[in-house]
């Protein structure tokens, strides 16, 4: 069965300093893998994904996210942060069958002035 | 702007009463997911239809839980009786197959 591990259950960062969240996913062929955010209250919005093709891949609100097979991993990554980046960050994997999307269990971001 | 919309936002209920939530997807999509989120657990797979169909409901309790997709325009989740355990954010999201998931804003449910 897939699975997604977010190592970092808190983060705090600077404002305006650069930003990874880790991501380890287990799935046993390539999978489509995506990053969510969560603001307090709301639902999730998509960030960014990738499908195929070019491993790093570009979202929204300045995020990018590189995928490497040989780790089994997707972090997402931002150069400088923004106190409005205050979220929690979910990464998902999507293997096709019936399993459906799976999440990790999230990183809580927090934006120290 | 298509979205996937939920409803109720909110709901309060005591224990050993019905609740059903329920959401709208987002037209043209063939995927719905029902999700709950707390704190301890995180987000939890509750259900999951293709083409109206069920594909997997085994994150979810059968003897309390049914999820169901009566058409294509609305899915339900019920709780009966409800438990002041089932207190969480209920989320439902919808997409393609092999493609990301939109999610509705979610229903807060309290069980008192």
């Amino acid at each position: 069965a897939q699975s997604v591990t977010q190592p970092d259950i808190h983060i705090t960062v600077s404002e305006g300093a650069s930003l990874e969240l880790r991501c380890n996913y287990s799935y046993g062929a390539t999978p489509y893998l995506f990053w969510y955010v969560q603001s307090p209250g709301q639902g999730l919005q998509l960030l960014l994904k990738y499908f195929s093709g070019d491993t790093l891949v570009q979202g929204i609100k300045g995020f990018e996210a590189e995928f490497k097979r040989s780790q089994s991993s997707f972090n997402l990554r931002k150069p400088s942060v923004h106190w409005s980046d205050a979220a929690e960050y979910f990464c998902a994997v999507e293997g096709g069958g019936a399993d459906g999307l799976t999440f990790g269990k999230g990183t809580h971001l927090i934006i120290q002035p | 702007d298509a979205r996937v919309t939920q409803t109720p936002r909110h709901k309060v209920t005591e224990m050993g009463q019905e609740v059903t939530m329920r959401c709208q997807p987002i037209l043209g999509h063939n995927t719905v997911f029902w999700y709950r989120q707390t704190m301890m657990q995180g987000l939890e797979l509750l259900a999951y239809f293709r083409n109206r169909a069920p594909l997997d409901d085994s994150g979810m309790p059968k003897d309390r839980f049914s999820a169901e997709m009566p058409d294509a325009t609305l899915a339900t989740l019920k709780i009966q009786p409800s438990e002041p355990r089932d207190s969480a954010v209920y989320f439902c999201a919808s997409g393609l197959v092999r493609a990301e998931a939109f999610f509705g804003q979610g229903t807060r449910l309290t069980v008192v």
